[in-house]
């Protein structure tokens, strides 16, 4: 089971939003509506953001946000704040029965 | 408070083993799927193994298949992780985390992590 494909970093400035993308194939991101997102501090465990494309779990902000289009799901962090600076990383359960995360991409707020 | 903590890391050869634990407290054990989730020292997660709520169930990442076994006591609400034939590509931290559930309905996703255990193989 191949990674999903994320960029390996993203950058915006306090107050703008960015885009991260997540892109697997019809046996995983495509073919469920299970990708989920999580966010990693240095030296912290992870932390989930996202969960079923476009959930937010109780506690989350809502500058998170969610979405899928085929094979390519994507977060959207909206009003850029300095404590978003961490790793994401995407996830997707799999038609192996099986779960795949991306890469993970590093978020730098300027 | 729910809670997930990791047991067992340390240092062991190539071809050795190593059993982990995952004590989880503050939540109902036994009504949870369970996985295991790796990191390797700078690079990303990769998930390795699941078993389900009453350990019937297991599935494992094919790099892992074969030589790591995930178990669970439900009565001393642990999670465990048998591996076995370790190679230095299974260096990492271990995470034990749980399978998230809305209204009791899985959601395929891990939405509480413990602190992790590092595991380093090397001679």
């Amino acid at each position: 089971q191949s990674a999903l494909t994320q960029p390996a970093s993203v950058s915006g400035s306090p107050g703008q939003s960015i885009t991260i993308s997540c892109t697997g194939t019809s046996s995983d991101v495509g073919g469920y509506n299970y990708v989920s997102w999580y966010q990693q501090h240095p030296g912290k465990a992870p932390k989930l953001m996202i969960y079923e494309v476009s959930n937010r779990p109780s506690g989350v902000s809502n500058r998170f946000s969610g979405s899928k289009s085929g094979n390519t799901a994507s977060l959207t962090i909206s009003g850029l704040q300095a404590e978003d600076e961490a790793d994401y990383y995407c996830s997707s359960y799999t038609s192996s029965s099986t779960w795949v995360f991306g890469g993970g991409t590093k978020l730098t707020v300027l | 408070e729910v809670q997930l903590v990791e047991s067992g890391g340390g240092l062991v050869q190539p071809g050795g083993s190593l059993r982990l634990s995952c004590a989880a407290s503050g939540f109902t054990f036994s009504s949870y799927w369970m996985h295991w989730v790796r990191q390797a020292p700078g690079k990303g997660l990769v998930w390795v193994s699941r078993i389900n709520s009453d350990g019937s169930s297991t599935n494992y990442a094919d790099s892992v298949k074969g030589r790591f076994t995930i178990s669970r006591d439900n009565a001393k609400n642990t999670l465990y992780l048998q591996m076995n034939s370790l190679r230095a590509e299974d260096t990492a931290v271990y995470y034990c985390a749980r399978g998230a559930t809305i209204f009791g309905v899985v959601i395929f996703a891990f939405d509480i992590w413990g602190q992790g255990t590092m595991v380093t193989v090397s001679s």
